[in-house]
Formats: C-alpha cells, structure tokens, sequence
C-alpha cells in the first residue's frame, strides 16, 4: 500500500524567511496530494493541494510542487509570519480504496518573530 | 453552516467501558472518515464510509466499530475501552468518494482512558 515519509519533523524559521517541507509517496499511481494545515487544538484544514497532470500549484504565499517521477512533492511558505507556526501535513491519495488519504506524520513549523 | 462538528470535545474512561462518539456534516457530503491522531503517527483512517449505507475498515480499525446512521451522522463506537485508545479523534467529509475529492475535519474529540 502507499506510504508517506514527510521531512523534516520540526522546522523553525525566522519572520520573513522561507520554508520547505518535503514528502516522498511510494505508489506511483496515487494522483492526488494536498497539504493540511493543523492549529493547535483545532482540526486539520486544507491549504493547497494538486493533482498528477500538474507540476506546480500557487496561492498567494503558498506553492507546492510535484514530480512524479522522483514520487515526491513539496509545500513551499514565502514570507513566513508567526501566524504560521502549526503542523503541517502531507497526503496522498490510496489507490484502490475510494477517497482515502495516507497522511505524512506532521512537521511542526515555528516562525520566530 | 457548521461544516463537521463532532461531540464530545473531551472524555475520560475508565477501561473497559464503552461509548459513543457522534458526527454530524451539513455540507451535504457522501462520504465520511474517523481518523485518530497520536503523537508522532499522524493521521491514521479507522473506518470509512464512501456512501450512506456502507461502511468499510482503514487502517487501523481493532477495536472500534462504526454506525452510518444517516447520510448526516457517522458515529464510531468503543465497546471496551483499553489505555491504548487514548487518542484524538476526528471526523471527516468529503463531497463523493473520487480520490481527489477535498476532505474537511471536524475539531475533534480528546479521549484519555485510565
């Protein structure tokens, strides 16, 4: 079945600085992958997300990229501000079960003011 | 619109006892998810439900069982609580059960069990 290995666990920066979290899938049919943002106490809730036949994906501040041959993909943060600091989570689809998500195990990302 | 709300925010057990946990989506959604969150695990499926009616094992589904009460509710049943339980519990919908479909969560329940 799909595995998800999501780097680095925990990832500090300061205000204004970018941030990188990576994430590596092991089943090359997955074909969907979105980035969960996690405050504390609270539910996960969407960020960005993008599909196969895309390579990049942007929205204001937040880009992710895909490349499916190497089976892996990135959540990029320009412009950090301590609003950021939460969890961040990776997924990708599981092929042959409906609508399933594999989740990476998280990266804690603190912006420093 | 409340989106998905899930009750009760916080529980304690004792082990062995058994109960319910509720959700509830009013974004008239297909299928719906139970996930628990353990430090360092991430987000692991226990059941899921791709329609009203069906109900299907995730990942890590001993334990727990599941009630697709309607195409609203979908509530996941402890019947003997054991320490091991103690997680955070969400709920989550998503409008068809395509793999691209986005899933929305609810806030969560805590269970600590003694």
């Amino acid at each position: 079945g799909e595995n998800v290995e999501q780097h680095p666990s925990t990832l500090s920066v300061q205000e204004g600085d970018s941030a990188v979290i990576k994430c590596t899938y092991s089943d090359s049919a997955s074909n969907y992958f979105p980035w969960y943002k996690q405050e504390l106490g609270k539910g996960p809730q969407l960020i960005i997300d993008i599909r196969s036949n895309v390579g990049e994906k942007k929205d204001q501040r937040i880009a992710v990229t895909l490349n499916k041959t190497a089976k892996h993909f990135s959540l990029h943060i320009t412009e950090t501000q301590p609003e950021d600091s939460a969890v961040y989570f990776c997924a990708a689809s599981a092929t042959g079960s409906q609508g399933n998500l594999i989740f990476g195990k998280g990266t804690k990302l603190s912006v420093k003011p | 619109n409340a989106g998905v709300t899930q009750t009760p925010k916080f529980q304690v057990l004792k082990t062995g006892q058994s109960m319910t946990l509720q959700c509830a989506q009013d974004m008239n959604h297909n299928s719906m998810y139970w996930y628990r969150q353990d430090p360092g695990m991430g987000l692991r499926l226990i059941y899921y439900s791709a329609s009203e009616g069906t109900t299907d094992k995730g990942e890590v589904p001993n334990g727990y069982n599941v009630s697709r009460l309607n195409k609203r509710e979908f509530s996941l049943r402890l019947e003997s609580a054991a320490p091991s339980q103690t997680s955070v519990y969400f709920c989550a919908s998503a409008l068809a059960s395509g793999v691209t479909d986005t899933q929305y969560f609810g806030p969560g329940t805590r269970l600590t069990v003694l």
